[in-house]
């Protein structure tokens, strides 16, 4: 069974940063793109960040581009999100997502979500 | 970057009636387009990639369609289930965008 699970959210101050982690099993990981996608509370869903199964593509939104850094450790079978200067619009829950297509990357379709992880951006 | 709009916002529907969600793109791609509900609480579900292919899994009475800017995902004889919100993405370029949604609700 496919699981992806985030951790490292929290409440924090604008300014500060933060690094989410999502822990994977249940498939091969570095045969798959992941990214992170977000959803602020009563709102839609914001694509942030992917990386492709070797790390050879890395894209962002350009909204957090310049202060939100994506990697992952296929040994570990996990993906990361360092986010510095943090800012009140970055507050949402963040989704660790896998693509469908194994070792393809220039048109993500997300199959797997977690639960996702709450960041909270206030003084 | 791709804006993708998506129509109604929300609409009413009983169980048993057919309903149609619109989704039409900023401009011209091709069909990389995908489809995702989502239920209070809960993670976002893949329903349809490539516009018109269901996921393993998904019932047919979802169905997609769909070229070049306009989009559709219709439910045929809507079960309590499939009360939701639900999300159209590109696939084409980065940025992955989405919709703002659809919203499902029960007449």
């Amino acid at each position: 069974e496919v699981q992806l699970v985030e951790s490292g959210g929290g409440l924090v101050q604008p300014g500060r940063s933060l690094r989410l982690s999502c822990a994977a099993s249940g498939f091969t990981f570095d045969d798959y793109g992941i990214h992170w996608v977000r959803q602020a509370p009563g709102k839609g869903l914001e694509w942030v960040s992917g990386i492709s199964w070797n790390s050879g593509y890395i894209y962002y939104a350009d909204s957090v581009k310049g202060r939100f850094t994506i990697s992952r450790d296929n040994a570990k079978k996990s993906l990361y999100l360092q986010m510095n200067s943090l800012r009140i619009e970055d507050a949402a829950l963040y989704y660790c997502v896998k693509d469908m297509v194994r070792r393809h990357f220039t048109s993500p379709r997300f199959d797997y979500w977690g639960q996702g992880t709450l960041v909270t951006v206030s003084a | 970057d791709i804006q993708m709009t998506q129509s109604p916002s929300s609409l009413s529907a009983s169980v048993g009636d057919t309903v149609t969600i619109t989704c039409r793109a900023s401009q011209i791609f091709n069909s990389i387009l995908n489809w995702y509900q989502q239920k209070p609480g809960r993670a976002p579900k893949l329903l349809i990639y490539e516009a018109s292919s269901l996921l393993s899994g998904v019932p047919s009475r979802f169905s997609g369609r769909g070229s070049g800017t306009n989009f559709t995902l219709t439910i045929s004889s809507l079960q309590p289930e499939d009360f939701a919100t639900y999300y159209c993405q590109q696939s084409y370029s980065s940025p992955w965008t989405f919709g703002q949604g659809t919203k499902v609700e029960i007449k």
